[in-house]
């Protein structure tokens, strides 16, 4: 099946520290990414879609500056979270599909991010 | 926009007993329901997904049923077992590609 890839896992930092979070979607080709945000036991929230060679399409309330996206290439993007703060700490998880519309769409393994 | 309801929010059953769990959707262009399991620290892992032009999908011990007409799809697992137990999502396709996931069941799966 399809394999997404998200990494790192787990990152600690210190607030005012930038942190990257890369996906990959390593045996298929990925137009199109998403990224969530996951609190403790509550649901994915969409954060913003990204697409490769164009700008990321942001959900409402989400801070395109803070949270920054890049699609490069057909197999990666990155979420960058700018100045993270303790409120940013969250659980970030990332999916890919082949295709758009109603295509399976396949997750990373998410990054657990806390911020001192 | 698409608004997705799940119930109920957590579901406890003996080890060989059915578990059905629900969900409503709001928007009728929507036409791709997936359903998935995650586990504690881990990435949602897609199970079954249906799409608006069959009423029913079954795979070994899971089943998925669509109305359209009433905007509610369910999942069936049947036989549990204890490595059931996780939390489960269902979830629909926007208008453009996203999805929109419902807010979770707890399925726990007692031996």
């Amino acid at each position: 099946g399809a394999v997404v890839s998200q990494h790192p896992s787990w990152v600690i930092c210190k607030s005012g520290t930038s942190v990257k979070i890369e996906c990959r979607s390593l045996d298929f080709q990925a137009t199109t990414m998403f990224w969530y945000r996951q609190f403790p036991k509550q649901s994915l929230m969409l954060m913003a879609t990204s697409n490769e060679g164009s700008k990321a399409t942001y959900e409402q309330g989400v801070e395109k500056d803070k949270f920054l996206i890049n699609h490069a290439s057909l197999t990666l993007s990155t979420l960058t979270v700018t100045s993270a703060h303790p409120e940013d700490s969250s659980f970030y998880i990332c999916s890919a599909g082949r295709d758009t519309g109603n295509q399976p769409q396949h997750f990373g393994d998410g990054t657990r991010l806390s911020i001192l | 926009g698409e608004n997705v309801e799940q119930h109920p929010s957590t579901l406890s059953v003996q080890e060989g007993d059915s578990a059905v769990i629900k969900c409503t959707y709001s928007d009728s262009a929507s036409n791709y329901f997936p359903w998935y399991k995650q586990e504690l620290g881990k990435g949602p892992q897609l199970i079954i997904d249906i799409r608006s032009n069959v009423g029913e999908k079954k795979d070994q011990r899971i089943a998925v049923t669509l109305n359209k007409t009433a905007k509610h799809f369910s999942l069936h697992i049947t036989e549990t077992q204890p490595e059931d137990s996780a939390v489960y999502f269902c979830a629909a396709n926007t208008a453009g590609t996203a999805l929109i996931f419902g807010k979770g069941t707890t399925l726990s799966v007692s031996s």
